[in-house]
This record gives structure tokens, sequence and C-alpha cells, in this order.
């Protein structure tokens, strides 16, 4: 059945490391983005990408890095130069500029920097 | 600067009777909106959705009303039930490429 992935569910790392989040889908859904929601906030755009080699910054961009080498696959780096990386991360999809064009989540990946 | 709003961070409700969540909006290009509802440590599932050439769209126990002069919609779940215990999130788009989000409202049904 068809859905989208994340692994981990959670993630440990120490300050300082690079850590990188899977996003897989066998939606077949050419955009995919990533979000990071904080307590008490809304879920905040990281990086989108509406096509396979193509990837745009959302509104948090800075200290993540992403890549679209496949359609099914968009993982996310936290880069060191992340100031604050706990946080709880969610990768979807979905298919733009079709009606009705929402999202498609996966279940989140849980971050925790030490 | 927060272009989606949900003013309420949370709202609690006798089950049976109807909940009424709220969302604003500032941004006047946005043509879709969609209410999402969220579980602890889960994503948000797609729950209804409105296009900006309508007023009201009805799913069930969920209808959403859209009012674009006062760049305002809501949520309403009649009835409401213990399940319906979650948090929404409401979101608007334009062209379908961008999605923002509110902060959300914590639903809670009291049985």
């Amino acid at each position: 059945d068809g859905g989208i992935t994340q692994s981990p569910k959670y993630l440990f790392r120490k300050e300082g490391q690079n850590v990188t989040l899977s996003c897989e889908q066998n939606l077949n859904h050419d955009a995919m983005y990533w979000y990071r929601q904080d307590p008490g906030q809304g879920l905040r755009l990281i990086y989108y990408s509406q096509i396979v080699n193509d990837f745009q910054k959302g509104d948090i961009a800075e200290g993540y890095s992403v890549s679209r080498e496949k359609k099914e696959s968009f993982p996310l780096t936290v880069t060191s130069a992340q100031k604050n990386p706990t946080a709880f991360y969610l990768c979807a999809s979905s298919i733009p500029g079709r009606a009705p064009h929402e999202q498609y989540f996966g279940p989140g990946t849980r971050l925790t920097v030490t | 600067d927060q272009q989606v709003k949900q003013n309420s961070p949370s709202l609690s409700v006798q089950e049976g009777r109807i909940s009424i969540l709220n969302c604003d909006y500032t941004n006047s290009m946005f043509d879709y909106f969609l209410w999402y509802k969220k579980y602890p440590a889960e994503g948000p599932t797609f729950l209804i959705s409105i296009s900006s050439i309508k007023d009201k769209n009805e799913d069930g126990r969920f209808t959403v009303f859209l009012n674009k002069s006062a760049k305002h919609l809501s949520l309403h779940i009649v009835p409401s039930q213990p399940g319906d215990s979650a948090v929404y999130f409401c979101a608007a788009s334009n062209t379908g490429n961008q999605f923002y989000f509110g902060t959300g409202t914590s639903l809670t049904v009291i049985p």
C-alpha cells in the first residue's frame, strides 16, 4: 500500500554532528516537502522540491540541506550550522497544481541533539 | 511573519455538541485552504479542503466555511466525538506549490 516512510522515528545526536533524515514515498508524487514542528508552533517549511534534481528553500532553510536524486526520495541533512536542531521533522508529498492538492505526511522523526 | 493564524491554542467541547475551530489569514492571494488533523507523534492527516471560489464545503460531520472578505475560515464538527480529540491545523496555499500552516488548535471532546 502507498505512503510516506520516515526513518527512524527517534534520532539522537551529539551537538556538532551532521545527521540525515530519510523520507521515501511510493505515491508517485512529484512534489516533496520538509517541515519542522516545535512546541506551540505550526509547521514551518524547510525545503521543498517540485521535481527531481530541483529544490527550493522554504522559510527556515538555514542550517539544512537536501537532495532530490530520485522521485521517491528526499533526504534532509541537519548540519552543525543549525542552531536549534532539536524538533519534530515531517516529510510530505503532493501532486503540485492538482486540486485537491493536499499533502500527504509521513509519521515524522523526532530529532534530539544534546 | 505568520500568514496563517489560529488564535485559540485549545478548545474543549462536550461529546455530541458542535466544535468550531477558527483560522485567519493575511495573504489575499491564497486560493486553497485545508484542514489537517494530527495525533501526538504522528504526521498530520488531511481532513477537508475548500477552494477560494466556494464559501462552504461539507464532508460528513465536517464542514469548512470560508469568508474571503474577512480572510477567515472555520471548521465545524457536528456532532463532536471523543475520537475527534486531536490537534487541528489549518493551511493555505497559492498555486499549490507552497503551504502555510497555522499553529494548531488542540481539541478535546469530553465524553
